[in-house]
């Protein structure tokens, strides 16, 4: 079974400093893609950032990066910089190519301190 | 370009009672799928369509049905409601369906609010 496990339900970081999210995830696939979604309130999800497993390179969006540890099956997100409007929960997610649906994680919710 | 449309955004209905939720995807995209979002169970997938078929379904009742049509559009339907299905309903599009690769990241609605009584 594939699993997603975020161990934050809530954290805060101060404007302008940084703060890294925990991730992981289990499959026994070798084919998947993980993504970071963010749901800030009352508005839409959208994507922040997505690494496809074949891939070494971590990816990066501007302040957000990501430490994408293959053998440790973990997925953290740095934000750099953090700004009032980085705060929202963040959904870490999985997708497989064995069973072509989205597993998210329960969520951490960041609060931004000004 | 429109992003992902649902409507309508809240609806309250009484136990038993039956509901029909619509989402309009991204245009071009031929993926819809539908997600529940409730704080105590985060995001559960119920299933996704692609082409007018249901390429992949989560574990929920069979209560909780959907369909899509010939411009992609979607509806969800609950039958029978119970206090349980008070939640967040979230629909997603994407370019090509979820085994797709590389274009398979999702685009979301701002959901459904359902509140059953």
């Amino acid at each position: 079974a594939q699993t997603v496990t975020q161990s934050q339900p809530e954290m805060s970081v101060q404007e302008a400093e940084t703060v890294t999210l925990s991730c992981t995830y289990d499959t026994s696939e070798s084919d998947y893609y993980l993504f970071w979604y963010k749901q800030p309130p009352s508005r839409q999800m959208i994507l922040v950032i997505r690494q496809e497993a074949y891939k070494q390179q971590n990816a990066t969006e501007n302040r957000f990066s990501v430490n994408f540890q293959k053998a440790a099956k973990s997925f953290s997100l740095k934000i750099s910089d953090s700004q009032l409007g980085d705060a929202a929960m963040y959904f870490c997610a999985l997708i497989t190519s064995g069973t072509y649906k989205y597993i998210f994680g329960t969520g951490t919710r960041l609060k931004v301190l000004a | 370009k429109a992003g992902v449309t649902q409507t309508p955004r809240y609806l309250i209905k009484t136990r038993g009672q039956q509901v029909t939720l619509s989402c309009s995807p991204i245009s071009g995209h031929r993926s819809v799928s539908w997600y529940q979002q409730t704080p105590g169970q985060g995001l559960q997938f119920l299933f996704e369509y692609f082409s007018e078929t249901q390429r992949n379904k989560g574990n929920f009742p069979g209560r909780f049905s959907g369909r899509q049509f010939s411009n992609s559009r979607s509806e969800m339907n609950v039958s029978t409601l119970e206090l349980g299905d008070s939640a967040l309903y979230l629909c997603a599009s994407s370019l090509v369906w979820l085994a797709g690769g590389r274009d398979n990241e999702q685009f979301f609605g701002p959901g459904t609010r359902l509140t059953v009584l």
